[in-house]
């Protein structure tokens, strides 16, 4: 079965400690990975799309790898607004729909 | 704002209730997709919908059923409500063609469900 799995499940930084999540899948045909940002009581925020194994998508702070098994998202000198659920999704061949991992709460002290 | 919007926001019924969620896609987006969030499974796919057609089926209870029509916007009934089908639930939409499924989808902000 295809599967999604982050960690870790909960992060705390100080304002300015860089650190990345990670995301890992067991697939069967990848077809793409998805970052997505879920801030209490809203409903996941799209952030970046990955298709393929060295490629490096970036916005803002936040910098996403991906290789043929993993994906990290790199936080770097992060601010309390950054302070979010982060979740991993991913694409699988076929016709379904995207899974997502259970993500990384992330909570950055200032 | 994602353009996608969801009622209600929040829900208390009782167990073997019946409730209905509503969701309104994104101006032009065809494909609309239902979502479960609870703490310990995270983002759980219900059910998709094209056009108003059923485009694809995740774990969805036999007691829960959708449709999406033909100004499409989705209904998402869950029947004979149990304690632990309290949760978030989410629509989201895309511009799915039906050629491809696409990866970015835009999510509405939830209608939280609790039963008693």
């Amino acid at each position: 079965e295809d599967q999604v799995t982050q960690s870790p499940e909960a992060l705390r930084l100080q304002e300015g400690e860089s650190s990345s999540l990670n995301c890992s899948y067991t697939v069967s045909g990848l077809r793409g990975l998805f970052w997505y940002r879920q801030d209490p009581g809203k409903g996941p925020e799209f952030l970046f799309t990955l298709y393929s194994a060295g490629e490096e998508k970036e916005k803002e702070r936040l910098k996403a790898t991906l290789t043929k098994k993993e994906s990290f998202l790199h936080i770097t000198a992060p601010k309390p607004e950054d302070s979010a659920t982060y979740l991993c999704a991913v694409l699988f061949s076929g016709n379904t729909p995207l899974v997502f991992g259970k993500g990384t709460r992330l909570s950055v002290i200032a | 704002d994602s353009g996608v919007t969801q009622t209600p926001k929040h829900l208390i019924t009782a167990t073997g209730q019946r409730v209905t969620l509503r969701c309104s896609p994104r101006s032009g987006d065809l494909s609309v997709y239902w979502y479960q969030q609870s703490l310990d499974q995270g983002l759980q796919f219900l059910i998709q919908y094209y056009n108003g057609e059923e485009r694809a089926k995740g774990n969805i209870l036999e007691r829960f059923s959708a449709q999406q029509f033909p100004d499409l916007h989705s209904e998402l009934n869950l029947s004979s409500l149990e304690l632990g089908d309290s949760a978030l639930y989410f629509c989201a939409s895309s511009v799915y063609t039906g050629l491809t499924t696409p990866g970015e989808l835009f999510f509405g902000e939830g209608s939280r469900l609790t039963v008693l």
